[in-house]
Parts: structure tokens; C-alpha cells; sequence
């Protein structure tokens, strides 16, 4: 089947420190991968995407890249701040020409402090 | 695009009753899905639908709950009776053909 692990939370971490937030995935066929932000009382915000293996999604600092080897799409970001704070889900979905299904990893809050 | 537009965007009722949440997707988009968020279960995935056909409904607690998409443009999503452990908020999301979700602001829907 498919589904999307990610790793435990909270994270806390020091403005300006490195962050990586673990995704692993099992999948059929060939999804597309997300990692989704949601802020404190907001609904969830796409935050990057890749379509294909090797490729590499980049929004606000933060990167992933779509490893097939390992299946994995780790969020990195060099820098954080505190208005980072906030729950990332990693995601993969199949496109509506396919079952158009989107399954979420459980989600890891980070928390960053002045 | 005015995005996935839902309402009531809170509502709070008595235990027992009817209660039916809106969902209008973003133009354009095939799939539609309905998620429930808690402290302690997370999100959960509902219902989606693929061109307005249900696809999986695994994930509805119940029977007390039922989903439907008359059309492309409008979602329901109804929890009839409701329990005060139905209090959760419940968020409509669309995506398109690359399979990209957006999701709705969500309904906080409080049941006493």
C-alpha cells in the first residue's frame, strides 16, 4: 500500500540552527511528494513540491529533494526562525488521472526559541 | 482563484443534532477529500472523491456520518446524530491533475 512516515516531534531548536525533518514513503506506481506547513489555528499550506525522482522542491529556505533510491524527501533548511514554529506534514499524492489520492504523514511540530 | 472555500467556518451545536459542513473546491480541480484534525488523533483522512465519485470512505468513523458531491463545484460532508466526540475541525481539500492538495481554512466544529 501507500503511506508516509515521518519522524517523531517536537523538534526544538535555536533560531538560526539547522533543521531536518525525516520523511520516509511507500508507495505503487509514481506519487508526487509535498511537505505541507500548518501555522498555529491555520489550515495546512503547501510549502514545496516535487513531481519526479531527483527532483528538488524550494520554497522560503526550505528544501527537499525526491531520493527513489531511498525513498525519502527530508526537509532541510539552513536557518530557521522562530517564525519557522509551526507542524510540517510530508505528504504523496497521485494526480486525478490516476486515484487522485493524498496520504499524510502524522505530522512534526518544530519549535524554534529566541 | 478565491482557493477552497468552506463554511460555516465554526459551529457549535448540542449533542443529537444534525449538523452539515460546505465544501466548494477550487475550479478545476477532479479530486475532493475531507479531513477531521484532533489533539489526539491528528488528521485523518475522511472521504475523497474523484470526479465526484466516491473513491474511499474508509476512513469515516461511522454511520453517523455520510459525504456527498452532487457536483464539481459543492461538497458536503453531514454528521447526523452528532456526540461530543465528533468536536474536531474538519478541513475540505482539492487537488488538481499533478495531484497538488490545497486545503480549505477549516470548520471547528464543537459539539456539547
Amino acid at each position: 500500500g501507500n503511506s508516509v512516515t515521518q519522524m517523531e516531534g517536537p523538534v526544538t531548536l535555536s533560531e538560526e540552527a539547522f533543521l531536518t525533518i525525516n520523511c520516509t514513503y511507500t508507495a505503487t506506481g509514481y506519487p508526487s511528494l509535498f511537505w505541507y506547513v500548518q501555522y498555529p489555528g491555520e489550515g495546512l499550506q503547501l510549502l514545496l513540491k516535487a513531481t519526479k525522482a531527483d527532483d528538488k522542491g524550494s520554497n522560503k529556505g526550505f528544501e527537499a529533494t525526491y531520493r527513489k533510491e531511498t525513498t525519502s524527501f527530508h526537509l532541510e533548511k539552513g536557518s530557521v526562525q522562530v517564525s519557522d514554529s509551526a507542524v510540517y506534514f510530508c505528504a504523496l499524492g497521485f494526480g486525478s488521472s490516476n486515484t487522485g489520492k493524498l496520504i499524510f504523514g502524522q505530522g512534526t511540530t518544530l519549535q524554534v526559541k529566541p | 482563484d478565491a482557493g477552497v472555500i468552506q463554511s460555516p467556518r465554526h459551529e457549535v451545536t448540542e449533542m443529537g443534532q444534525e449538523v452539515t459542513l460546505r465544501c466548494k473546491p477550487i475550479s478545476g480541480h477532479n479530486s475532493l477529500f475531507w479531513y477531521r484534525q484532533t489533539m489526539m488523533r491528528g488528521l485523518e483522512l475522511l472521504i475523497y472523491f474523484n470526479n465526484n465519485v466516491p473513491i474511499d470512505d474508509s476512513g469515516m468513523p461511522e454511520d453517523r456520518f455520510s459525504a456527498k458531491m452532487p457536483n464539481a463545484s459543492f461538497s458536503t460532508l453531514k454528521i447526523q446524530p452528532s456526540e461530543p466526540r465528533d468536536s474536531a475541525v474538519y478541513f475540505c481539500a482539492s487537488s488538481n491533475v499533478a495531484g497538488v492538495g490545497y486545503f480549505g481554512p477549516g470548520t471547528r466544529l464543537t459539539v456539547t
